[in-house]
């Protein structure tokens, strides 16, 4: 079956410190792959999206960068985190037609 | 630039009653997809009904419907005999055309729903 792995769930980290999210899919090849962000009661908003390893595009300027290393593996990073970065991200997986497959997220807190 | 719009920051509904979340859109592409998705307090986003615009038929998923109304550029959510579990965040979404690499859904910015007995 396919299914999209995300973590760690929850995240508490301090100014100026590195970041790394991993999300992988399991049971598909060569998934079009997304991070989304939804800040304190709002929408999600698309950061980056890939479509293949080593393809990465960004919607966003920002803190953030995103890799991929292997085909079913996508990871958000940043070198320094500010208090803006705070926020629930999302990993996703594109499913043609129907919309993406969401992983379970990762809530993120900087102090 | 696509965009969705979602005017009801929150709605309340009477359990057993049927609900109606709003959403417009709007896209100059003919070809698009529409999408409801809930987010429960958990925080997961799960897929509730698709509507693609050349869809004929609105769609139905178990108690979801979607009112699709093409000229108007809305797709309401639609939950019939509502349960105290429907309550949630409620975002309406729309992907771009598919052109061969990777569409892109754009979000509203949700309605909170709450069921009340």
């Amino acid at each position: 079956s396919q299914t999209i792995h995300q973590w760690p769930a929850t995240l508490v980290q301090p100014v100026g410190s590195p970041l790394s999210l991993e999300c992988t899919v399991e049971g598909t090849s060569n998934p079009n792959l997304y991070w989304y962000r939804q800040a304190a009661g709002r929408g999600l908003q698309l950061l980056f999206y890939s479509v293949g390893i080593g393809q990465i595009s960004s919607e966003v300027p920002q803190n953030l960068s995103a890799s991929r290393p292997q085909d079913r593996q996508f990871i958000l990073s940043s070198k320094k985190l500010l208090l803006s970065d705070s926020g629930f991200y999302l990993c996703a997986w594109a499913t043609t037609n129907y919309g993406y497959t969401f992983g379970s997220g990762t809530r993120l807190t900087v102090v | 630039a696509q965009k969705i719009t979602q005017t009801q920051p929150g709605m309340f509904v009477q359990e057993k009653e049927a609900v109606t979340l709003d959403c417009t859109y709007d896209t100059s592409d003919p070809s698009y997809g529409l999408f409801w998705y809930k987010q429960p307090s958990s925080g997961e986003m799960i897929f509730l009904i698709y509507q693609g615009s050349y869809d004929q038929q609105n769609a139905t998923e178990g108690r979801y419907s979607l009112n699709f109304q093409k000229a108007r550029k809305s797709a309401n959510l639609v939950i019939s005999a509502s349960q105290l579990g429907d309550s949630a965040m409620y975002f309406c979404a729309m992907r771009e055309p598919y052109t061969g690499t990777a569409s892109k859904l754009t979000f509203g910015t949700g309605t909170r729903l709450q069921v009340t007995l």
